[in-house]
């Protein structure tokens, strides 16, 4: 069956630290993948996109890596702040106008 | 950057009442449109495809008599629960992409309406 799992459902790190999430999938083969941030009550916002053909991608403080072999994408976040505390969800794009396939997200919380 | 715009971000209503929630995009157009349901501390579950135009594509277990979904035109879709009952009450949240571009780009999320029925 497909399966989208992200490992951690909550997540602690002091500030300054990096924070790192999993993103595993099995049976799909996503062109992209992309990481979102939710925060309560309110709707996912788009962070970043990897294609299936890059390695890793950057973006500030964040850095994300796909690979397609071990079906799993990394999500940092370094010198982590309190303001980054935040479910963080994965989504696979399998193509076309399809919606996104999201994970179930992990609560991340930096603590001070 | 694009922004998907959903109205009321609350609404707190009788048992048996409908309620209609829309879903804009404000600077691009959208022939499909996205409608997730989340409950507290858990991953969005979608719910059905809005497209314009014609109808609306549900997921297994969503019943379409009860949600009724309008996409009428290309910045507009709405979702509306009809005799809603307490077990209706939950997070809804619509997004959507713009057309055209479809891999390669991010859906654009509301910021949710909170539904709460008593």
């Amino acid at each position: 069956s497909q399966k989208i799992e992200q490992n951690s459902e909550a997540l602690n790190i002091q500030e300054g630290k990096t924070a790192t999430l999993t993103c595993n999938y099995t049976n799909y083969s996503p062109a992209y993948l992309q990481w979102y941030r939710q925060d309560p009550g309110r709707g996912p916002v788009f962070l970043l996109l990897i294609r299936e053909n890059e390695k890793e991608k950057r973006k500030e403080r964040l850095k994300v890596t796909f690979d397609t072999t071990l079906k799993q994408s990394l999500f940092h976040i370094t010198a982590s702040q309190p303001a980054d505390s935040a479910t963080y969800l994965c989504a696979l794009d399998i193509g076309g106008n399809t919606p996104l396939v999201f994970g179930k997200g992990t609560r991340l919380s930096v603590i001070a | 950057g694009a922004v998907v715009s959903q109205h009321p971000s609350r609404v707190i209503c009788k048992s048996g009442t409908s309620v209609k929630i829309e879903c804009r995009s404000l600077d691009f157009q959208a022939t499909t449109m996205f409608w997730y349901r989340q409950f507290p501390k858990k991953s969005l579950m979608l719910m059905a495809t809005s497209n314009e135009g014609s109808k609306a594509t549900y997921e297994q277990g969503v019943e379409k008599d009860k949600f009724l979904i309008n996409h009428a035109s290309l910045t507009l879709s709405t979702l509306t629960v009809t005799s809603a009952h307490p077990e209706d009450s939950s997070f809804y949240i619509c997004s959507a992409r713009e057309s055209g571009h479809y891999g390669n780009q991010p859906q654009h999320f509301g910021d949710g309406t909170r539904l709460s029925i008593l």
